[in-house]
């Protein structure tokens, strides 16, 4: 049973337009969401994250988005950038625990 | 700081041999986390320490697996007897008490 999806594999852009991922989420106990960037070899880094009293968290270029309602969770990365290219994996965490549980991950391939 | 530190990176082995896999988390890190990644299931959480005692274990496949913690800045996964299902990257991460977790670079392991 796969409490954290995300639902699409692979994702295309082009360079300097918008980045959108996507992250489903089934436990309704998770409070605490993250994303992390993995490079081919490397292990994953945490990129950005939001608690469930959110609903919008931003850095730099990086924004994710909580829709508590429908259990779901953007990335949006803009302006996208070559290097942006990567494998990035949505968490979620229960409160009360320090255990996450990652989906499959989609891997963002941006186009110069 | 050098952050997680994983040996060896790659690891290559027949079939019914022992395997250990070493982690070194980053220093004042309370938490340690052993993660197996395949294509089929992803990144799963096989076992976490806290301040050296095992919290959870309830992700290791089977009794051919085990993780210790002797001291607060060492941990091994053995795998005894390995089998070629076996083979997949297992990552260390380590957290300073938050929800971020830190990720070794992974052990590639290979059982033919």
């Amino acid at each position: 049973d796969q409490q954290v999806k995300q639902n699409s594999p692979s994702l295309s852009v082009q360079e300097g337009r918008i980045s959108i991922l996507n992250c489903d989420y089934t436990n309704s106990m998770f409070d605490y969401f993250l994303w992390y960037k993995k490079y081919p070899a490397e292990g994953p880094t945490f990129l950005i994250s939001i608690s469930s009293i959110k609903d919008k968290n931003e850095d730099g270029r990086f924004t994710v988005f909580l829709n508590k309602s429908a259990k779901h969770l953007s990335l949006h990365i803009v302006p996208s950038q070559p290097g942006d290219s990567a494998v990035y994996f949505c968490a979620a965490n229960r409160a009360g625990s320090y255990q996450l549980t990652f989906g499959k991950g989609t891997k963002l391939s941006v186009i110069p | 700081d050098a952050g997680v530190i994983q040996s060896p990176r790659h690891e290559v082995t027949e079939m019914g041999q022992e395997v250990t896999l070493r982690c070194k988390p980053i220093s004042g890190h309370d938490y340690l986390f052993w993660y197996r990644q395949t294509m089929m299931r992803g990144l799963e959480l096989l076992i976490y320490f806290n301040n050296n005692v095992p919290i959870d274990d309830s992700g290791m496949p089977e009794d051919r697996f085990s993780a210790k913690m002797p001291n607060a800045s060492f941990s091994t996964l053995k795998i005894q007897p390995s089998e070629p299902r076996d083979s997949a990257v297992y990552f260390c991460a380590s957290s300073p008490n938050t929800y971020e977790q830190y990720f070794g670079p992974g052990t590639r392991l290979t059982v033919t």
